[in-house]
C-alpha cells in the first residue's frame, strides 16, 4: 500500500494566520493527490484535486502543491469557518488511501 | 451536480452481512470515465477506502477488507451497492458512497452499527 503520511495531526492557530499541513507519500504518485474539508457529521468535501488545483467554488485561500512525494496544502489566512479535520489522499496506485488527517482549531 | 445516497439497515447483527446500497440522481451512473467507491470512518477515526466499481462492472477492493467485500452496479436502477460479510463490531462505522477518480461528489454517509 502507498502510505500517506500527514503532519501535523493538529495544530491551533489564530485568525488570519497562514496555515500549513503536509502528507508525504511513501512512494511516487505523480499529482495523483486530492485535499479534502471534513467537519463534524459532514462527508469530506474536496477542495484541492491533483495537487494544486482549486476545486470550483473553494475560496482562493486554499492552495496545494507538490514537490517529489510531498504534498503541502494551505490556508493563506485562516478563518473561524475553516475548523475541520483536513485529509489527504492519493489515487495513483490501489488501494487508494487516505492521510491521518489534521485537525484545525482557532486559537 | 450529481448527487449520491446511501441505504440501509443501521443495526447489523455481528458475523452476519451488511448491505448498502447508493442510488445516483442527476446522472447516469454509465456517463464518462467516473468510477463509484465505497469509503468509511469509524466514530472518530480516519477514512478508509473499502473499494470501487466503474460502470462495466470491474471492481477493484482493498486488500484488507477483499475476502469479505462485494460491489455491484446496477446501471438499470442507477445504483451501486456494498456487501461485507462476517461483520464484527470494527465494522461498525459511517460508510459513504462517493464518485471517483475526483471525489466531488460523496453522499451523506450511513452510520452502520455492528451488535447483537
Amino acid at each position: 500500500d502507498t502510505q500517506m503520511t500527514q503532519s501535523p495531526s493538529s495544530l491551533s492557530a489564530s485568525v488570519g494566520d497562514r496555515v500549513t499541513i503536509t502528507c508525504q507519500a511513501s512512494q511516487d504518485i505523480s499529482n495523483y493527490l486530492h485535499w479534502y474539508q471534513q467537519k463534524p457529521g459532514k462527508a469530506p468535501n474536496l477542495l484541492i484535486y491533483d495537487a494544486s488545483n482549486l476545486e470550483t467554488g473553494v475560496p482562493s485561500r486554499f492552495s496545494g502543491s507538490r514537490s517529489g512525494t510531498d504534498f503541502t496544502f494551505t490556508i493563506s489566512s485562516l478563518q473561524p469557518e475553516d475548523v475541520a479535520t483536513y485529509y489527504c489522499q492519493q489515487y495513483h496506485n490501489l488501494p487508494l488511501t487516505f492521510g491521518g488527517g489534521t485537525n484545525v482549531e482557532i486559537k | 451536480q450529481v448527487q449520491l445516497q446511501e441505504s440501509g439497515p443501521g443495526l447489523v447483527k455481528p458475523s452476519q452481512t451488511l448491505s448498502l446500497t447508493c442510488t445516483v440522481s442527476g446522472g447516469s451512473i454509465s456517463t464518462g470515465s467516473y468510477y463509484w467507491s465505497w469509503i468509511r470512518q469509524p466514530a472518530g477515526k480516519g477514512l478508509e477506502w473499502i473499494g470501487r466499481i466503474y460502470a462495466s462492472g470491474s471492481a477493484n477492493y482493498n486488500p484488507s477488507l477483499k475476502s469479505r467485500v462485494t460491489i455491484l452496479v446496477d446501471t438499470s436502477k442507477n445504483q451501486f451497492s456494498l456487501k461485507l460479510s462476517s461483520v464484527t463490531a470494527a465494522d461498525t462505522a459511517v460508510y459513504y458512497c462517493a464518485r471517483g477518480p475526483v471525489y466531488d461528489s460523496w453522499g451523506q454517509g450511513a452510520l452502520v452499527t455492528v451488535s447483537s
